[in-house]
Formats: structure tokens, C-alpha cells, sequence
């Protein structure tokens, strides 16, 4: 499968920004999906999962990110989504969307950056 | 969810093996075999080296091994060659459906 993420940019302390992934070679609708991001020299850091609608589509996330960030996902577009709010300077990173199979992180996009920054 | 446990470096000449560390705790590395380990280059995505702690994915070489110990996971790169230099990160589930990644480990090859 091939993801492909879009939606980052440059956004000011406190704004929102909407991040897209779209997968293509299969489809995602049994799929478990993830967003994992890397702050630029550092190390990863997942974010949130999204189970597949068949497994109730229910939605889980790390600490730093809950209630300010939301996954959602659209299946008849083979396409999940991260909507991040009351944003950090820290939470500038490399966002990566990820395909979860075997209990783990597993097809990964290419990333797309999201700066924070005044 | 604290990080899991990675030295920050290792290395060895070509032809040598690296063993990278990986300790977590009862809630995430002890308690599942969900273990796996990623291969990151510069500017690059990660990719999957071994899952389920031990398994590899097809096409991965058979220099890279994984194995598992109470709450450490361990990963090993026999016969170091010059396309192994990298960074490497462990990854276990944690529980209620997520998952913690570990520290990174930069592997030199001398």
C-alpha cells in the first residue's frame, strides 16, 4: 500500500491545521491506521490509532495530543485525517501517517511537515 | 506512556554484528510480543526490520534478528555492512490500543 500525506504547512501558535492521508494499492477499510510524528533530528513518537470501522472504528491517543488533536477517517476515500487544534510551537514535527498491521506500525507515508511558528 | 530505552549509539566494523538494546516495561514490552524494529536513513520514512519481536519481513535480510527477554527487546545486524548505517527504533504496543516507540539507536559502520 502507498500513503501519501498532505496538509502540513506553516501555522501560527494556537491554529488549526487538517492533515490528510491517502492510500492507495489497497483499500483501507479493514485497516488499523496510525499517525506518528518526528520532530526534526529527534525520535518518533506515535500519536493515534483508528481501528477499522468492522472493529468499531474506535479512537486512542498518546497524552501530549488528547483533546487537541482528532483521527477521523473516510473510507469510500481511501483516506484517514488528523485535525490538530491549539497548536504548539512544540508540535512542530514530521507527521507520518502509517498502515498498522501485526501489532505494529507498518506501511508508512512519506511524512509532511507542520511548523508552528509565529 | 514513557519511551522505551535505546542506547543512542552503536557500531562496529564491516563484517562485525551490532546488538541494539530496547528495555521497556511490564505494560509494553514485557506483557506483549508485539515487539518490532525500524529501520530509519536520512530524509527517509522508516521501514519495518522485524515484527512480533522475532519475525522478519519479506525481503529483509537474514543478517537482521530479533529477539526478546522479559521487558527487553534486542536487535541484532550480523555481518555489518556499509548500507546498515542508520537509525534504528524499536517500537512495542502498550496496551488499550496503542503503542510507544523507543528511543533511537545510530548505527555507524566504522
Amino acid at each position: 500500500v502507498q500513503l501519501v500525506e498532505s496538509g502540513g504547512g506553516l501555522v501560527k501558535p494556537g491554529g488549526s491545521l487538517r492533515l490528510s492521508c491517502a492510500a492507495s494499492g489497497a483499500t483501507l477499510t479493514t485497516a488499523w491506521m496510525s499517525w506518528v510524528r518526528q520532530v526534526p533530528g529527534r525520535g518518533l513518537e506515535w500519536l493515534s490509532l483508528i481501528k477499522s470501522e468492522s472493529d468499531g472504528g474506535t479512537t486512542h491517543y498518546a497524552a501530549p495530543v488528547k483533546g487537541r488533536f482528532t483521527i477521523s477517517r473516510d473510507d469510500s476515500k481511501n483516506t484517514v485525517f488528523l485535525q490538530m487544534n491549539s497548536l504548539r510551537t512544540e508540535d512542530t514535527a514530521v507527521y507520518y501517517c502509517t498502515w498498522d498491521y501485526a501489532g505494529s506500525p507498518w506501511d508508512w507515508g512519506q511524512g509532511t511537515l507542520v511548523t508552528v511558528s509565529s | 506512556q514513557s519511551a522505551l530505552t535505546q542506547p543512542p549509539s552503536a557500531s562496529g566494523s564491516p563484517g562485525q554484528s551490532v546488538t541494539i538494546s530496547c528495555t521497556g516495561t511490564s505494560s509494553d514490552v514485557g506483557g506483549y510480543n508485539y515487539v518490532s524494529w525500524y529501520q530509519q536513513s536520512p530524509g527517509k520514512a522508516p521501514k519495518v526490520m522485524i515484527y512480533e519481536a522475532t519475525k522478519r519481513p519479506s525481503g529483509v535480510p537474514d543478517r537482521f534478528s530479533g529477539s526478546k527477554s522479559g521487558n527487553t527487546a534486542s536487535l541484532t545486524v550480523s555481518g555489518l555492512q556499509a548500507e546498515d548505517e542508520a537509525d534504528y527504533y524499536c517500537s512495542s504496543y502498550a496496551g488499550s490500543d496503542t503503542y510507544v516507540f523507543g528511543t533511537g539507536t545510530k548505527v555507524t559502520v566504522l
